[in-house]
Order: C-alpha cells, then sequence, then structure tokens
C-alpha cells in the first residue's frame, strides 16, 4: 500500500491564495519529499525535509513535519496560475528502501 | 547539465508484445529508478539500479526487467504486455543510491499505450 497519502485530493484557489496540502504516512521514515508534477510530465523536486526537522522553507514554499503525528504539510504562498500542478509527497522509509509517493493533491490556480 | 532523457516519447503496442524503454540519467549520476504511474494506482516504484546492481525491485511480475550499463544508462523491458500496462514510465537519476537518498531527477517519461 501507499506510505503517502495526501489530502485533499484535488483543491482550487484563486491567484494570490494560500494552497495548503497534508500527507500522511505510515512508518519511521528518514525523510520526507515534496514534488510537482505538471500535467502528464516527469516529476520536478521541491524540498526535502529530514526526520529530525520540523519545518523548512523554499521561497513561496513551506513545508512542516511532524513525525508524532507521521504527518507533513505543504504551504504554498501567494499562489500563481504557473503553480497549477499536482503535488506529491515522498517517503523513504528506515532501511533500505525505495522512495514511495503518494497519489497527489491537483492543484488549480485560477487567475 | 543535460537532464534526465527518456526515449521514446510515446509508444503504441498491442496486447502480447514487448517494449524496451530507455534512460540516459545525468552525467555523473548513477543511481536510476523506475516508476510506473496510473491514474488508479499513482506512482510505483519498479526497480532501482546502481552500478549496474539492481538495489532494490517493487512487486511486480517477473514480465518486468531492467538492467543498467557501465555508462549508468538503464533500459526497462515488459514482456508479453497486457492492457494493464498502458501507464507513463517515469525514470529518476541521484548520485547516490537508496540509503543515501536525497532529490531525484526525474525524465519527461514515456507514454505507452497498449491495445
Amino acid at each position: 500500500s501507499q506510505q503517502g497519502e495526501e489530502d485533499p485530493q484535488a483543491l482550487s484557489i484563486q491567484e494570490g491564495e494560500n494552497a495548503t496540502m497534508n500527507c500522511s504516512y505510515k512508518t519511521s521514515i528518514n525523510n520526507l519529499q515534496w514534488y510537482r508534477q505538471n500535467s502528464g510530465r516527469g516529476l520536478v523536486h521541491l524540498i526535502l525535509i529530514r526526520s529530525n526537522e520540523r519545518e523548512k522553507h523554499s521561497g513561496r514554499l513551506r513545508v512542516t513535519l511532524d513525525t508524532s503525528k507521521k504527518s507533513s504539510s505543504l504551504l504554498i504562498t501567494a499562489s500563481r496560475a504557473a503553480d497549477t500542478a499536482s503535488y506529491f509527497c515522498a517517503t523513504d522509509a528506515e532501511g533500505n528502501t525505495p522512495l514511495v509517493f503518494g497519489k497527489g493533491t491537483r492543484l488549480s490556480v485560477i487567475a | 547539465k543535460a537532464g534526465v532523457t527518456q526515449t521514446p516519447r510515446y509508444l503504441i503496442k498491442t496486447r502480447g508484445q514487448q517494449v524496451t524503454l530507455s534512460c540516459s540519467p545525468i552525467s555523473g549520476h548513477r543511481s536510476v529508478s523506475w516508476y510506473q504511474q496510473t491514474p488508479g494506482q499513482g506512482l510505483q516504484f519498479l526497480f532501482e539500479y546502481f552500478s549496474e546492481t539492481q538495489r532494490n525491485k517493487g512487486n511486480f511480475p517477473g514480465r518486468f526487467s531492467g538492467r543498467q550499463f557501465s555508462n549508468s544508462r538503464s533500459e526497462m523491458n515488459v514482456s508479453t504486455l497486457e492492457l494493464g500496462d498502458s501507464a507513463l514510465y517515469l525514470c529518476a537519476s541521484s548520485p547516490l543510491p537508496g540509503v543515501l537518498y536525497n532529490e531525484q531527477f526525474f525524465g519527461p517519461g514515456t507514454r505507452l499505450t497498449v491495445l
């Protein structure tokens, strides 16, 4: 089964608003990453947060990690139409295990 | 640096045929991973290669196989194609293998349609 599960499955907001996506996972992890995918294309890495970190920023992105709740959130501030894409969280569990992706959140930013 | 390249970008096959997809990682990257993406199952890990050795394999039937060459280029093969194999196949490369996971660099994918 999928390690990460994103919530909501789809999100539609107006340009300039903030978008928040959540990810829950099931087992202990080393790292949690967020990726973006534009329609039918490859994924682009956004940010990585390690299990001993609680918050990380990159430009308009803010990621939090709560290992006690096994959850993470991705906040995109002042959204733009170009942010329209699917967003995936990916986790690698402890040990030699591959990245496991959630099913993603489809974000639509309306100009 | 050139990004990850995948060929072909689009492919149409019929049931029972076999297909080979190719991936060239970023120069200097020695780890290559393959993923299958479908609307129903999402992104699922197929396998990972590092220095020509398969390090990890996902839960796929033996019809799915792969290999990596000494120049780190990788191929995956699917034999006896089924309709359910229709998917976007994504390749990703990174400098290091799975236990030291950092950012993965994805190619644009190969869209396989099985008729």
